[in-house]
């Protein structure tokens, strides 16, 4: 296993566009968390999923913003009428109650023009 | 909010051990305390996680006192390379609830 792996790397898209990203965790990981990091502050949560159940969802994250993870696999955020403020680093992790810490991947980061 | 303060940011140079501290005043019985890395560009790295007393890794030591409402990050001669952000968190490892971050302490290594 290679890790969390997220796709695409990089996103530029007009606003007003639709995004989706996907992100495929560890294998035997079956919780999968969504970040999202602007310069200079912390990752900020987004969702949390555990399986395929979508337990927790950020009260920041508007209704533009949807997160799938059918079949407790890989995942799928998408952002409709993306926003010059959504430009951002999306981050994916995962973790199981078996090992320390998240695994996080390395990011898609977009940029809304 | 964020469960955990530290440093904004800190300073040293190569070959000196470095010390973080992270104040936790309202950690919960079933909380760890858990340390990440992040480089520019990339995902937060997992470094070293525990409940109490000391824990001794190939990369760091966590300290964390009796009343858990502190841990140190210890980083044994610390290189150009270690100069990154570094996040203290509190959760709870069994339960999964999403951790959240604060805006860490940036360590700038010099030569």
């Amino acid at each position: 296993d290679t890790g969390v792996s997220q796709d695409p790397r990089h996103k530029i898209t007009k606003r007003g566009q639709n995004v989706t990203f996907r992100c495929d965790p560890i294998s035997e990981h079956n919780r999968l968390y969504w970040y999202r990091q602007t310069l200079g502050q912390g990752p900020e949560f987004l969702t949390y999923f555990q399986n395929e159940a979508q337990l927790e969802k950020s009260r920041l994250l508007s209704d533009r913003f949807s997160a799938e993870r059918p079949k407790g696999s890989f995942s799928t955020l998408e952002i409709q009428r993306t926003e010059q403020g959504d430009s951002a680093m999306y981050l994916c992790a995962s973790s199981s109650s078996l090992t320390p810490g998240y695994t996080f991947g390395s990011g898609t980061r977009l940029t809304v023009v | 909010l964020a469960k955990t303060t530290q440093p904004i940011s800190m300073d040293s140079y190569e070959g000196q051990e470095v010390n973080i501290t992270c104040s936790h005043n309202n950690i919960a019985t079933n909380d760890y305390i858990t340390w990440y890395q992040q480089f520019p560009s990339q995902g937060p790295r997992f470094i070293i996680q525990g409940y109490k007393t000391k824990v001794t890794n190939e990369v760091a030591s966590l300290f964390i006192p009796a009343d858990r409402k502190s841990s140190t990050l210890s980083l044994p001669r610390v290189s150009l390379s270690d100069t990154a952000v570094y996040y203290c968190l509190v959760g709870d490892r069994q339960a999964g609830t999403a951790l959240i971050f604060g805006k860490g302490t940036t360590l700038s290594v010099s030569s």
